[in-house]
């Protein structure tokens, strides 16, 4: 089965400096990998994606994400945080297997950028 | 544009109640799902439907049910609520199957006592 992982509950940094987010996965063929955020009290936003081609994909607000094959890895990046990128950051992937056609979701990763 | 709109906002039922949440959208996109968000969990998926006239089970279906009305609603029905119920429902539509980015509505926060 498909699923992703987000090993650290939460994640503090300083405002300039850079953060990591970080994201593993476990996939059968070609990940459709997804970083989303959440804002206190609001749905998710779509971030960015990775589904072929370069490995550093560009998304919203500054972040980027690099897709390691041989770690299994889909980390969100960004150089510069800032104290409003606080928020709840979730990894997914796409699930097509059993007939179905859905996103896994990862448990979330609660980013807090202290100023 | 509205996007994904939900309603309500906030609910709050007494154990054995039943309740609709809605669900529409205005992006005309095909599929569906609902999903709940508890602390830890991350998101699970209920439901969902791939495109009018259809409904599946996701990964916790248990005790709810759903009706994709028309192209722009789905509804989710808790038929006799219980406590392992309170949650935060979100739903989510998708458009093009290439790209698969889901858009969310804002939730409903419901809680059951």
């Amino acid at each position: 089965a498909q699923s992703v992982a987000q090993p650290e509950d939460q994640v503090n940094v300083a405002e300039g400096n850079p953060l990591t987010v970080k994201c593993t996965y476990s996939v059968s063929g070609n990940p459709y990998l997804f970083w989303y955020v959440q804002y206190p009290n609001r749905g998710l936003q779509f971030l960015l994606k990775y589904i072929t081609g370069d490995n550093l994909v560009k998304g919203s607000y500054g972040f980027e994400a690099e897709f390691n094959k041989s770690q299994t890895s889909f980390h969100l990046k960004k150089p510069s945080a800032l104290v409003s990128d606080s928020a709840l950051y979730f990894c997914a992937v796409r699930d097509r297997s059993y007939n179905t056609d859905k996103l896994i979701f990862g448990t979330g990763t609660r980013l807090q950028v202290f100023p | 544009n509205a996007g994904v709109t939900q309603t309500p906002k906030f609910q709050v039922l007494k154990t054995g109640q039943s309740m609709t949440l809605q669900c529409a959208q205005d992006m005309n996109h095909n599929s569906m799902y609902w999903y709940r968000q508890d602390p830890g969990m991350g998101l699970r998926l209920i439901y969902y439907s791939a495109s009018e006239g259809t409904t599946d089970k996701g990964e916790v279906p248990n005790g709810y049910n759903v009706s994709r009305l028309n192209k722009r609603e789905f509804s989710l029905r808790l038929e006799s609520a219980a406590p392992s119920q309170t949650s935060v429902y979100f739903c989510a539509t998708t458009g093009v199957p290439s790209s698969y980015e889901q858009y969310f509505g804002p939730g409903t926060r419901l809680t059951v006592t």
